[in-house]
């Protein structure tokens, strides 16, 4: 079964600093890998997807992650934090079966941006 | 244009009413899906509708009846629901295929009093 595993329930950083929110994957088959951003009281924002194109992906807002598969992981980045940027953020793999497709979700990690 | 809409915003009901929720969107998109957030958790899925039939069902409770009219409109029904049932309810789209983006509504709070 595939799934994701974010390290990290709550992440802050200051202004300005490096953001890191991690992402690992668990799949036996190459994955399709998601990063969306949910602020307070709504509905939930793509801000990037790995389909095996390129193994650096670039989003919205100037995230970006890069797959690694010898790390299973799918870690989000922003080199520079603004207020703006904190919100919730989830992992998620997507999964499909005989009876459709549907995406798994990490538990989420909450970015906190101070000034 | 990549809007799901969905109505309403907020919705108060008690555990004796029927009510519904409608999701909309015009982007062409063949798969709907009904998840269920509760606060300070990801989504769960409850329901998957694949042109127009439907093809995943969590193991949701009875109470909750889905019904996809068209190919660009969803609803959820709702009746005899339970204080517990009380949650973000979001709508999302897709093209149907596993790389494809599921695009978000804003979601329907509901409070089951």
């Amino acid at each position: 079964a595939q799934s994701v595993t974010q390290l990290g329930s709550h992440v802050s950083v200051s202004e300005g600093a490096l953001v890191l929110l991690r992402c690992n994957y668990s799949s036996s088959v190459p994955p399709y890998l998601f990063w969306y951003v949910q602020y307070p009281n709504q509905g939930l924002q793509l801000l990037l997807k790995y389909t095996s194109a390129a193994t650096l992906v670039k989003g919205i807002n100037g995230f970006e992650a890069e797959f690694k598969k010898s790390e299973t992981s799918f870690h989000l980045t922003k080199p520079s934090a603004h207020m703006s940027d904190a919100a919730e953020y989830f992992c998620a793999v997507s999964h499909t079966n005989q009876a459709g497709t549907a995406l798994i979700f990490g538990k989420g990690t909450t970015l906190s941006v101070s000034s | 244009d990549t809007e799901v809409t969905q109505t309403p915003k907020h919705l108060v009901m008690g555990m004796t009413n029927k009510k519904s929720l409608k999701c909309e969107q015009h982007m062409g998109h063949r798969a709907m899906y009904w998840y269920k957030q509760k606060a300070k958790k990801p989504p769960e899925l409850m329901f998957v509708y694949s042109y127009e039939k439907l093809s995943i069902n969590e193991s949701v409770p009875s109470r909750f009846s889905p019904e996809c009219p068209n190919s660009s409109l969803l609803n959820l029904h709702l009746h005899a629901l339970q204080p517990e049932d009380s949650a973000l309810y979001l709508c999302a789209s897709s093209q149907d295929g596993e790389r494809d983006t599921q695009y978000f509504g804003p979601g329907t709070r509901l409070t089951v009093l």
